[in-house]
């Protein structure tokens, strides 16, 4: 039981470059979320899952698409990366509507 | 959109003494989560409430939740030196498990 993966843990872009973040999660949960996290902010929604089929925008959706693929997985793309998009990523699920489970992050530089 | 105001931002102690921080928000919350995030590392949940006034603890850690709905409040006792890290406080108010996160107490515990 692996809990909640991403990949890549680390990524370093040029500004234009587009890429996609991968989630994972084994525990069956029906929704996942991406944050990230920028010094003296806490972590700031991106988008969420509720459940498999649907996605909504969270607090800083501008910038980024996701897809849920299926229930295990949520991945996120950046179209035409920015330096304020320098950030570290989370990912996170839930069982129940509140307690989430957050994977290691990815370090995501822009340059 | 909702606020966390979390306070203190940073806090300097000796191994052994006790911890108080805190987080208010300008809304109401159903249910208070409190998390820790060692370095490199996503957030680990440590403490979760759901009832006004309801009071838990795990382990030298004890956490309330407001009688008003609005505030929380963070407790370790006896620090050590592997409490040192990153705690936040994050508040859910929807049905989805969006989570609105304050921006964090840097704990720095010296020996």
């Amino acid at each position: 039981n692996a809990g909640v993966t991403q990949t890549p843990k680390f990524q370093v872009l040029k500004t234009g470059q587009s890429m996609t973040l991968q989630c994972a999660q084994d525990m069956n949960h029906n929704s996942m979320y991406w944050y990230r996290q920028d010094p003296g902010m806490g972590l700031r929604l991106i988008y969420y899952s509720a459940s498999e089929g649907t996605t909504d925008k969270g607090e800083v959706p501008n910038g980024y698409n996701v897809s849920r693929l299926n229930k295990r997985e949520f991945s996120l793309r950046l179209e035409s990366a920015a330096p304020s998009q320098t950030s570290v990523y989370f990912c996170a699920s839930t069982a129940r509507t509140d307690t989430q489970y957050f994977g290691p992050g990815t370090r995501l530089t822009v340059l | 959109g909702q606020q966390l105001n979390q306070s203190p931002q940073s806090m300097f102690i000796q191994e052994g003494e006790d911890v108080s921080m805190n987080c208010t928000s300008s809304s109401i919350f159903n249910t208070w989560l409190w998390y820790k995030q060692d370095p490199g590392e996503g957030p680990v949940l440590l403490i979760a409430l759901y009832k006004a006034g309801e009071l838990t603890s795990n382990g030298r850690l004890t956490a309330q939740f407001g009688i008003t709905r609005k505030d929380s409040f963070l407790n370790i006792s006896a620090s050590i030196p592997s409490d040192v890290g990153i705690y936040f406080c994050a508040g859910s108010s929807t049905s989805y498990g969006k989570l609105t996160f304050g921006q964090g107490t840097i704990l720095t515990v010296h020996p």
